[in-house]
């Protein structure tokens, strides 16, 4: 089954203790990217990637890091946590970059 | 940056009604996507249409991209389409923008 899988679905963690969120797609799709969704603030891009070792920065990056080193996939770093980084935390893939997005089940973080 | 506008903000339908979701936006796009966000916050793909229209079961879309808008009608509506409905739209620069979403609520 073609899907996008983010793990853990859920977090609950303190400040400052290194986290990483894990996402995979199995459609060999060259474009991932992640997504918060804050309310009042609706879902807002974080990292993308167009490519293995090719990522940049979206519209909210500060206190993140991601990686590309295969086609699959794309974790989220969060080196320090801090309570402003609670969300819900969405991993997408499409084929390339101007294509349908699939997006992952969501990964609700909660930072103490 | 460009602007993405849905509306209404909020609606609340009985059951089998028929209701029209707009989203405007302001520049040209490369492509725009609706997502329904269910109650469980999982996202769902419902099309991905930089113009013309779709249909699929009950819900169909339209985009006039020369127009800048799109809109999503669903027909017959249950109680399982509650939730929000996001429109997406994707810019030169690879950044995907949302619109804040119109909550939907389906009443038995």
């Amino acid at each position: 089954e073609a899907q996008v899988t983010q793990n853990p679905r859920y977090l609950i963690t303190v400040t400052g203790k290194k986290l990483t969120v894990t996402c995979s797609q199995n459609m060999n799709h060259e474009y991932m990217s992640w997504y918060r969704q804050d309310p009042g603030l609706g879902l807002r891009q974080i990292y993308y990637s167009m490519n293995v070792e090719v990522t940049d920065k979206g519209d909210v990056p500060e206190g993140y890091k991601v990686s590309r080193k295969e086609k699959r996939n794309f974790p989220l770093i969060l080196e320090s946590p801090s309570p402003n980084q609670t969300s819900l935390y969405f991993c997408a893939s499409s084929l390339y970059e101007a294509d349908e997005q699939y997006f992952g089940p969501g990964t609700r973080l909660t930072v103490t | 940056g460009i602007q993405v506008e849905q509306s209404p903000p909020d609606l609340i339908l009985q059951e089998g009604a028929n209701s029209t979701l707009r989203c405007n936006f302001s520049d040209s796009v490369n492509n725009l996507q609706w997502f329904h966000q269910n109650p469980w916050g999982q996202l769902i793909n419902l099309f991905y249409i930089p113009s013309g229209t779709k249909q699929n079961g009950r819900l169909s879309a339209t985009t006039v991209a020369t127009e800048r808008y799109s809109l999503l009608y669903i027909s017959s509506s249950q109680t399982t389409d509650s939730g929000v409905y996001f429109c997406a739209v994707e810019v030169n620069n690879n950044d995907m923008r949302f619109g804040a979403g119109t909550r939907l609520t389906v009443k038995p």
